[in-house]
Formats: structure tokens, C-alpha cells, sequence
């Protein structure tokens, strides 16, 4: 079975950079995704990384994928108020009818000071 | 805005009752995911649907069930309730049946169940 960790909880000062990491274990996964979710929302995709690929960068946003390490990680540079939120890690698998199923972390609480 | 709806927005149920959410899902879109999310288990896929067809079977219990219609609009049906089933239950869908990442998956709100 798969399982995607995170850490729980992130605090860091606006202005600041942050990172948030993820670990999984399936290594057939394809792609691996960064959700947003605000309070009282639902998930918002933000950006993800295809599977043979190190690195994406889209604006604020870098994801770093090492692969043999099975580790992820979201940088959001110069760190916003806005930015506060549950960020969750999925890693997507395909299943035998070839749709493509996310399996989630547990989500990451980013917290954001002024 | 995402442009998927869900309702209710909130349940209050008692246990062994039965209830069912209801999901719209963007126009266009054909693909239809259910997800619980809980304190104990986080976010958890339960089945989608690819115009009116079962494509895909998560963690979903054999309580719960789901359709969806001709008109693309999709209900999950939970029934014998217990105290464990009270998450927050989100629908997603997709233009086709997730050939992510163009075809990425919009959530909706969520409906929040309580069983007491």
C-alpha cells in the first residue's frame, strides 16, 4: 500500500521563505502534486511534478523531487500571509481502469507571522 | 470558485440513520471523485465515476454508495451510520477520467457530516 507523510505544522515570518516536505512510497508513481487547502474550501491544485523530472519552478512556487530518496518538497519563496493554509502532498498512482488516483499526506498547517 | 457544487453544506444525522450528498460537477466535466476527509484518516479517495460508469474503487465502505446520472450530477449514499463516518466529504471532478495533470481535478466545498 501506498502512504504519504508530511509534517504537521509550519511556522515561519512573512517575507521568509518555506519549505514543506513530503515523503512517499510508491515508486511507480507518475506524478506527484502539491494541493492548497484554505479553511472552509476545498483543494486547489497548485502545481506539480511529473515523475522524471528534479526540479519546477512556476513564480513563487519550486518543487524539488528526489526521486531515489522517494522525497518532495514545496519552496514558497518571500512567504505571504496569504499563504496560509493546509498544503497536502499526493502522489498519483493509476489504477486498472487507467485513471489516474491521487493518495494524499495527512497535510501540512502552514502558518504565516507578520 | 471552483464551479463544482456540493450540497448540503452541513449534516447533522443520527447513528444507524441514512444520508445522501449530492455533487454537480463543472460544466463539461464527465468525472466525478468522492473523497472523506477525517481527523484519523486525512483525506481518503472513495470512488469516481466517468460518465455514469464506476471507474475507479477507493477506501469507500460497503455502506456507502454512489451514481451518477445522465445529467452528470453524482450522489453518495451513506447508510447505518456510525460515529467514525462524521468527515467532511468532498466531491472533485475532471473533464475525462484523470489524465492528470491537464486534466486536474476541481473540488468542491464539501460537505460537512456530523453523526451523533
Amino acid at each position: 500500500g501506498e502512504d504519504v507523510e508530511q509534517s504537521l505544522f509550519l511556522s515561519v515570518r512573512e517575507g521568509d521563505s518555506s519549505v514543506i516536505n513530503c515523503t512517499y512510497t510508491d515508486s511507480s508513481s507518475t506524478y506527484l502534486y502539491w494541493y492548497k487547502q484554505e479553511p472552509g474550501a476545498g483543494l486547489q491544485l497548485l502545481t506539480y511534478i511529473f515523475s522524471n523530472m528534479d526540479m519546477k519552478q512556476d513564480q513563487r512556487l519550486t518543487v524539488l523531487l528526489n526521486k531515489k530518496d522517494k522525497h518532495l518538497s514545496l519552496r514558497i519563496a518571500d512567504t505571504q500571509t496569504g499563504d496560509s493554509a493546509i498544503y497536502f502532498c499526493a502522489e498519483i498512482v493509476i489504477s486498472s481502469g487507467g485513471s489516474y488516483i491521487p493518495t494524499f499526506g495527512r497535510g501540512t498547517s502552514l502558518i504565516v507571522h507578520p | 470558485d471552483s464551479g463544482v457544487t456540493q450540497t448540503p453544506k452541513h449534516l447533522i444525522t443520527a447513528t444507524g440513520q441514512r444520508v445522501t450528498l449530492r455533487c454537480s460537477p463543472r460544466s463539461g466535466d464527465l468525472s466525478v471523485y468522492w473523497y472523506q476527509q477525517s481527523l484519523d484518516q486525512g483525506l481518503q479517495f472513495l470512488i469516481q465515476y466517468y460518465n455514469g460508469e464506476e471507474r475507479a474503487k477507493g477506501n469507500i465502505l460497503e455502506r456507502f454508495s454512489a451514481q451518477q446520472f445522465p445529467d452528470l450530477h453524482s450522489e453518495l449514499n451513506l447508510s447505518s451510520l456510525e460515529l467514525g463516518d462524521s468527515a467532511l466529504y468532498f466531491c472533485a471532478s475532471s473533464v475525462e477520467f484523470g489524465a492528470a495533470p491537464q486534466e486536474t481535478q476541481y473540488f468542491g466545498p464539501g460537505t460537512r457530516l456530523l453523526v451523533l
